[in-house]
């Protein structure tokens, strides 16, 4: 059974940096054609995907956020880590991490998400 | 990146009618890599379509998609009370990942 879970502070200062943290089960990101992507959603808003990582390390970004955000892995605890600098209270959002895997047949989108986790920007 | 663009942006229905929403992409989606989406307040997104008409397991027959190249439709054949949310539209044939505005279907 594929889970997955984030973590991380509900309340984070105008500046400072987020540091959100997804834990999963079900599959291993050291092994299968398997991705971890994080996305947000802002208050009544959209969808917005921001960084992806893949089974061999490889790390894509948002274009518009690439600098300041960097994910990474950590596949002994099977925890992908996303961390954004200078956050602004429009970063305000709820954050999901998602997986994305690669069958035979082609790419499989965004099967299973975690329940999210609301960031709230304000000092 | 690929924009996509959703239409309309809310759809007010009955139960019981159809419903067809729509999906625009700047450029061409490749290999019909367009998925969609249902929503629900306080609930992470729900993968209803892939492959562009492809149905996730467990999605019922009610729901079809259709489409290619950068026109996508999703038909929701007989709205049910439960098939009241947002749906989004979303390409993952390109990284990055993007999505549409969302169609909020409303009763």
């Amino acid at each position: 059974q594929v889970t997955l879970r984030e973590s991380g502070p509900a309340l984070v200062k105008p500046t400072q940096t987020l540091t959100l943290t997804c834990t999963f089960s079900g599959f291993s990101l050291s092994t299968s054609r398997v991705c971890v992507t994080w996305i947000r959603q802002p208050p009544g808003k959209a969808l917005e995907w921001l960084a992806r990582i893949d089974w061999d390390d490889d790390k894509y970004y948002s274009t518009s956020l690439k600098t300041r955000l960097t994910i990474s892995k950590d596949t002994s605890k099977n925890q992908v880590v996303l961390t954004m600098t200078n956050m602004d209270p429009v970063d305000t959002a709820t954050y999901y991490c998602t997986r994305e895997e690669i069958l035979n047949s082609g790419w499989y989108p965004f099967d299973y998400w975690g329940q999210g986790a609301l960031v709230t920007v304000s000092s | 990146e690929i924009v996509l663009t959703q239409s309309p942006g809310t759809l007010s229905l009955s139960p019981g009618e159809r419903a067809t929403l729509s999906c625009r992409a700047s450029q061409s989606v490749s290999s019909s890599y367009l998925a969609w989406y249902q929503q629900k307040p306080g609930q992470a997104p729900r993968l209803l379509i892939f492959g562009a008409s492809s149905r996730a397991t467990g999605i019922p027959d009610r729901f079809s998609g259709s489409g290619s190249g950068t026109d996508f439709t999703l038909t929701i054949s007989r709205l049910e009370p439960e098939d009241f949310a947002v749906y989004y539209c979303q390409q993952y044939g390109r990284t990055p990942r993007t999505f549409g505005q969302g169609t909020k279907v409303e009763i």
